[in-house]
């Protein structure tokens, strides 16, 4: 159980145009997830903590008109990338709380952006 | 402030042997402690996690984890590797009290000699 849903895995795009990187916990409700950017070799930064019906809470440094999250279901939350640019590629991960048990995340498989 | 210190940033082993990644953490509340691995290009598995209780906490794929409040570690142990082990090993540390905000470690990645 608790399996989180990360679609597309890997996505190329021009740079200028928007991309939008879906999560989706399969078989539970999650009222809370979590969007995370990787770089190569490093850890992961949080970008921003998205619950169900409101409005997301983006992490300091992290640009909310660039990166629109939204959360519209128990069981979905997608993460809009807006006029990407180069440095916008990196590898994006999600992840969600259940509602029973807050206190552990479950990470989708991630999705890699290349922005060219 | 809050933080999680893995000092190890690469490790090698021999298949069979046994296994330590190192943990400390810095939090101002009872924290849940939490060990994930990432395979290349891929997300992040849940290994184990210890809430309250034994401190010798035990998860998935043989991997253990012990828990010792006075040094704020939480160490990650295998007593034998085995070669698809080789991965990236990240700790974390929640509040105990919500779901919200995850603190990862650098990371630790293994590489298992045949």
């Amino acid at each position: 159980g608790a399996v989180v849903s990360q679609h597309p895995s890997w996505v190329i795009c021009k740079s200028g145009t928007s991309v939008k990187i879906e999560c989706r916990s399969l078989d539970f409700q999650a009222t809370t997830m979590f969007w995370y950017r990787q770089f190569p070799k490093q850890s992961l930064m949080l970008m921003a903590t998205s619950n169900e019906g409101s409005k997301a809470t983006y992490e300091q440094g992290v640009e909310k008109d660039k990166f629109l999250i939204n959360h519209a279901s128990l069981t979905l939350s997608t993460l809009t990338v807006t006029s990407a640019h180069p440095e916008d590629s990196s590898f994006y991960i999600c992840s969600a709380s259940l509602v029973i048990a807050k206190n552990i995340q479950y990470f989708g498989a991630g999705t890699r952006l290349s922005v060219l | 402030a809050q933080s999680v210190t893995q000092p190890d940033i690469h490790i090698t082993v021999s298949e069979g042997a046994s296994l330590e990644l190192r943990c400390n953490y810095s939090y101002g509340a009872t924290p849940y402690l939490f060990w994930y691995v990432q395979s290349p290009g891929q997300g992040l598995q849940l290994l184990l996690k210890y809430f309250s209780g034994d401190t010798l906490v035990q998860g998935i794929k043989g991997f253990e984890a012990e828990f010792k409040r006075s040094q704020s570690s939480f160490n990650l142990r295998k007593p034998s590797v085995h070669w698809s082990d080789a991965a990236e090993y990240f700790c974390a540390v929640g509040p105990a009290s919500t779901g919200n905000q995850f603190y990862f470690g650098t990371g630790t990645s293994l590489t298992v000699i045949p």
